[in-house]
């Protein structure tokens, strides 16, 4: 099983392009998550989908976008970047919700917007 | 917002010592968890406790709970320089409100 994989692994972008991260989980989880992780604080959630078609707004979601489409995959979209994104986003998966179990994250994808 | 703040920032022991980090949070919750993350990767899950549980233990990590004073620990004992990595704890008061503290940095010296 590769468990959590995200890609890209890095991107650079300029302010005003758009993007999609793409998540894919392969353990069959109802529950996904986007974090985005900046120096010198925790993991903030940006969005989370408890099943497929569904999606729900975290902690900071203004500026971006997700679809769950299918089961396994969770995209995270940037429609106009700005140098406040640049951060290291994680894509996580649970079986249920994360009040009951624990997540597993991905690798991260560390985005730089100029 | 952050709900859990861990202390300290930082910590730097020799390998073989025990390793104590803590946790404290403001409002009442369902659950708290402890996970790891080693440089450049995702986080790893070490140990969920809830909150009607005072104490848990795996392998050489013990953790414990104390509601009345909303505050947790994470013990590593006999460190090992592996145990090099960033701790962090996240507190669970609804379904899928799960909120991250900015962790603890620890550093095993060989």
């Amino acid at each position: 099983n590769a468990g959590v994989t995200q890609t890209p692994k890095f991107r650079v972008l300029k302010t005003g392009q758009s993007m999609t991260l793409l998540c894919a989980q392969d353990m069959n989880h109802e529950y996904m998550y986007w974090y985005r992780q900046d120096p010198g604080m925790g993991l903030r959630l940006i969005h989370y989908s408890v099943g497929e078609g569904t999606t729900a707004k975290g902690e900071v979601p203004d500026g971006y976008n997700v679809s769950r489409l299918k089961k396994q995959n969770f995209l995270l979209g940037l429609e106009s970047a700005a140098p406040s994104q640049t951060s290291v986003y994680f894509c996580a998966s649970s079986y249920t919700t994360s009040g009951e179990n624990e997540q597993f994250f991905g690798p991260g994808t560390r985005l730089t917007v100029l | 917002s952050q709900q859990g703040e861990e202390d300290p920032q930082a910590l730097s022991i020799q390998e073989g010592e025990n390793a104590t980090m803590n946790c404290s949070y403001k409002t009442s919750i369902n659950n708290l968890q402890w996970y790891r993350q080693n440089s450049g990767r995702g986080l790893v899950h070490l140990i969920l406790i809830r909150s009607n549980e005072r104490e848990k233990h795996s392998g050489r990590l013990r953790v414990t709970l104390d509601t009345s004073k909303k505050s947790s620990s994470l013990l590593i004992t006999a460190s090992r320089a592996a145990d090099t990595a960033s701790y962090f704890c996240a507190t669970v008061r609804l379904s899928n409100d799960m909120r991250f503290g900015a962790g603890t940095r620890l550093t095993v010296k060989p």
